[in-house]
């Protein structure tokens, strides 16, 4: 069975850093494209980052040079380190992935809640 | 990066209506899109992928059509549980934005 589980995220002062953690089982990271997609407090749903199985990564403009993804195969681990972090970055962080080869997230972590603040 | 423009952003129905919502994307992306659900406090639930292809579980009164530049989700006749909020993605290779989000209340 496909499982996505987030982990790391908290209570963060402005300019500070994080790393956010999506363990998955049932299938292989580094095999698959991943994505992180993150939610505001009341708002709609955002793309933040993905992963190619081939390695390439993309990033959306209002986190890039401040964020990056990466995968660790050993412990079939997704990863977002997010640095310089702003109050606008405050969101539910999701880890997704799709298991066949087409255009869709067919499996979603819980997400894991950043807040940033002072 | 490839915009998604959704519309409307709300709409009222009543149980047993036809909803069409749509998505005009900012450039033309063949059939890269899919449709999501989501409820409060969940993560998105796939509905459509490859624009018109049904998510396995998923009722059939959910459709997806379009290619190119504009999609539509249609629900043929609104059940209760199907009151949420709903999202278009885009899967370009360098971006994968989503819509802005279409919120189905109850009239």
């Amino acid at each position: 069975e496909v499982q996505l589980v987030e982990s790391g995220g908290g209570l963060i002062q402005p300019g500070g850093s994080l790393r956010l953690s999506c363990a998955a089982s049932g299938f292989t990271v580094s095999s698959n494209y991943m994505s992180w997609v993150r939610q505001a407090p009341g708002g709609g749903l955002e793309w933040v980052s993905h992963i190619y199985s081939g390695g390439a990564t993309y990033y959306a403009d209002s986190v890039r040079d401040r964020f990056t993804i990466s995968r660790d195969n050993s412990q079939n681990t997704l990863y977002l380190q997010m640095n310089s972090l702003r109050a606008d970055d405050t969101a539910v962080y999701y880890c997704a992935t799709n298991t066949y080869d087409d255009y869709g997230l067919d499996y979603w972590g819980q997400g894991t809640l950043v807040t940033v603040s002072s | 990066a490839i915009q998604l423009t959704q519309s409307p952003s709300s709409l009222s129905a009543s149980v047993g209506d036809r909803v069409t919502i749509t998505c005009r994307a900012s450039q033309g992306i063949s059939s890269a899109l899919a449709w999501y659900q989501q409820k409060p406090g969940k993560p998105p639930k796939l509905l459509i992928y490859d624009a018109s292809s049904l998510e396995s579980g998923v009722p059939s009164r959910f459709s997806g059509s379009g290619s190119g530049t504009d999609f539509a989700l249609t629900i043929s006749s609104l059940q209760p549980e199907d009151f949420a909020t709903y999202y278009c993605q885009q899967f370009d290779t360098f971006s994968n934005t989503f819509g802005g989000g279409t919120k189905v209340e109850i009239k």
